[in-house]
């Protein structure tokens, strides 16, 4: 089935450690992005891609990088730098042409200890 | 940069009834899309309906609908005959940039 995957689901961090969201799609989608959420909070864009080895920062990019070396993969890192990042972390792409609707994978939990 | 807007954090509604929930946003361009999404408890992320930005008619999906006036930016959710499944977070976006509004709670009371 067609479909984007994040791993992992529960992640625990200790503070001043680097730590690497996975996130892989099969639907051909050109654009990826990454999103932030707190608890009760809306969806903040941290990064997103449109063509491979191409990225743009988003409104909150701060303490964290990404990479974009293949089309079906965007890793999310969350640096040492990042203040707060415990949070939910959605990953979700689309077809650029067309209505663009967004395709979302089922998100990564961080904890940092 | 906060290009929607939604300015209800919480509605309730009786099961059965009808709720509307509102959205405005901001574009510079004249073809666009606009989503909303709904996130139950489980947090994944679910489309409920779409609108495209050149058609004057209103997107209607079952029960959901939208109200959607372009020149005023606006594009408000109506649920009709509102279950109990129903309950969750609803966000509105729009295609040109992705962004999300902050979201509104949905509560549904039996």
């Amino acid at each position: 089935d067609g479909g984007i995957t994040q791993s992992p689901k529960y992640l625990f961090r200790k503070e001043g450690q680097n730590v690497t969201l996975s996130c892989e799609q099969n639907l051909n989608h050109d654009a990826m992005y990454w999103y932030r959420q707190d608890p009760g909070q809306g969806l903040r864009l941290i990064y997103y891609s449109q063509i491979v080895n191409d990225f743009q920062k988003g409104d909150i990019a701060e303490g964290y990088s990404v990479s974009r070396e293949k089309k079906e993969s965007f890793p999310l890192t969350v640096t040492s730098a990042q203040k707060n990042p415990t949070a939910f972390y959605l990953c979700a792409s689309r077809a650029i042409a067309g209505n663009g609707e967004l395709f979302f994978g089922e998100g990564s939990r961080l904890t940092v200890l | 940069a906060q290009t929607v807007t939604q300015s209800q954090p919480e509605m309730s509604v009786q099961e059965a009834e009808t709720v509307t929930l509102s959205c405005t946003y901001d574009t510079s361009e004249s073809d666009y899309y606009l989503f909303w999404y709904k996130q139950p408890p489980s947090r994944q992320m679910i489309l409920v309906i779409r609108q495209e930005a050149y058609k004057q008619q209103n997107a209607t999906e079952n029960r959901f609908s939208v109200n959607f006036q372009k020149a005023a930016k606006s594009f408000s959710l109506k649920i009709s005959d509102s279950q109990l499944g129903d309950a969750a977070m609803y966000f509105c976006a729009n295609n040109n940039d992705m962004r999300f509004g902050a979201g509104t709670r949905l509560t549904v009371k039996p």
